[in-house]
């Protein structure tokens, strides 16, 4: 079945950690995101990849960092600089409808809780 | 600024009543997207509708529908007898473009429904 992956699902970090969540996707897009969500609230965009090797911050890209090695994978890292980080955090992909970005979909999510 | 605005925080029905989650937007760009997910318990966000700026025909999908109207800035979605499996968050979506092939999504805040049997 063609979607998208996040793993883990929960993951509990201890203060000072770094820690990553992986996304990946096989539908074959080329743009992917990462998104943050608090409760009660909508979704922040964190970082987003235009292409393999690409990527560009978002508007709360502090204390985090991502890579894009690869089209299918685009994993998130949470460092240790993040003041916040407990939230769930959702990574979205699209690829193009014609001439225009196509609609966004999204992963399971993956719930990050600092003990 | 865009913005989204999702004014109604939580919504509760009994099964069968109709429910309307309003959204209202704002946006300077001329050319945009709008969109409703759903947010099960589970978390994920699942996509239920796209509508292009240009195209202000309502668009009805089974028990949903949408009304999208310009001269109000406003998307609004409508259950039609409603059912407990329809209970959920609902987020309503604004796209800005960021590139050719990348756009970012201003969401509300969500509408939570609840739909006791």
């Amino acid at each position: 079945d063609g979607g998208i992956t996040q793993s883990p699902k929960y993951l509990f970090r201890k203060e000072g950690q770094n820690v990553t969540l992986s996304c990946e996707q096989n539908l074959n897009h080329d743009a992917m995101y990462w998104y943050r969500q608090d409760p009660g609230q909508g979704l922040r965009l964190i970082y987003y990849s235009q292409i393999v090797n690409d990527f560009q911050k978002g508007d709360i890209a502090e204390g985090y960092s991502v890579s894009r090695e690869k089209k299918e994978s685009f994993p998130l890292t949470v460092t240790s600089a993040q003041k916040n980080p407990t939230a769930f955090y959702l990574c979205a992909s699209n690829g193009l409808d014609s001439t225009s970005t196509d609609t966004q979909y999204f992963g399971p999510g993956t719930r990050l809780t600092v003990l | 600024a865009q913005k989204v605005t999702q004014a109604q925080t939580e919504i509760s029905v009994v099964e069968k009543e109709d429910v309307t989650l309003d959204c209202v937007y704002e946006t300077r760009d001329t050319t945009y997207y709008l969109f409703w997910y759903k947010q099960p318990p589970s978390g994920e966000l699942v996509f239920l509708i796209r509508r292009n700026s240009f195209d202000e025909q309502n668009e009805i999908s089974g028990r949903y529908s949408w009304n999208f109207q310009k001269s109000t800035s406003s998307f609004n979605f409508t259950i039609t007898a409603s059912q407990v499996v329809d209970s959920a968050v609902y987020f309503c979506a604004l796209s800005e473009a960021l590139s050719y092939n990348t756009d970012k999504l201003i969401f509300g805040t969500g509408t939570r429904l609840q739909v006791f049997p």
